[in-house]
């Protein structure tokens, strides 16, 4: 079974333009996370989609930070306009069934997007 | 809101020594705990997950114990290796509807061989 992947791996920008970054979860998985680890600091929680339905939108810093997720499958994070203090690490994590306990909890993480805005 | 701390920040062990790395949250309330390891410049691997239920789980040379009560893990390395080598981060997933995940900073660890 395929791992939760990311891409792209490294997205280096200049202050003001615009990247998307994309989660693909593990097929069948309802939720959806993000993540963002900044220099120094421990990861924190963005969102989290129950298939294509935001559940929890607490953690997003502002609104230049727009998540999707289309048809409840892989998941884009646009930041638009960029600035230096996104620079980070983007972390999505996927597991099975809104609701459900036990292992249905346990969140698989992709290897991360590593984001430079110049 | 919930706190995770983890303690120590680094720890450096030799080979072979077995080892205890720390955990604490401040909001008792939760689905379950997580121990997740990093290597440099990777994603997250999940290592034991206890649920709110459990005491402890047990996987190869790992141990992690949960103390709901007073709020606390412990996550044992027995007989460490150099593959050991890692961050360590605690993450805590609060009850009360969401599925929100509280991380703590993390323990790097270095085992020298």
């Amino acid at each position: 079974e395929a791992g939760v992947t990311q891409f792209p791996s490294h997205s280096v920008i200049e202050k003001g333009q615009t990247v998307t970054l994309r989660c693909d979860p593990i097929s069948g998985h309802d939720n959806l996370y993000w993540y963002r680890r900044v220099m120094g600091k421990e990861i924190k929680f963005l969102l989290h989609f129950v298939k294509e339905s935001k559940q929890d939108e607490s953690g997003m810093p502002n609104n230049r930070f727009l998540a999707e997720r289309t048809g409840g499958t892989y998941s884009t994070l646009k930041v638009q306009p960029a600035e230096l203090e996104d620079s980070g690490v983007y972390f999505c994590a996927s597991s099975h069934q809104w609701g459900r306990r036990g292992a249905y909890n346990e969140q698989f993480f992709g290897p991360g997007t590593r984001l430079t805005v110049l | 809101k919930q706190e995770v701390t983890q303690i120590p920040a680094a720890l450096s062990v030799p080979e072979g020594e077995n080892l205890v790395l720390n955990c604490s949250f401040t909001d008792s309330a939760i689905y379950n705990l997580q121990w997740f390891r990093q290597d440099p410049g990777k994603g997250l691997t999940s290592l034991l997950l206890i649920q709110s239920s459990q005491r402890e789980q047990t996987s190869g040379r790992l141990n992690a114990s949960l103390d709901k009560s007073s709020g606390r893990s412990t996550l044992y390395i027995a007989a460490s290796q150099p593959g050991d080598s890692a961050t360590y981060l605690c993450a805590v997933m609060n009850s009360g509807g969401y599925q929100k995940v509280t991380f703590g900073t993390g323990t790097k660890l270095q085992v020298i061989p």
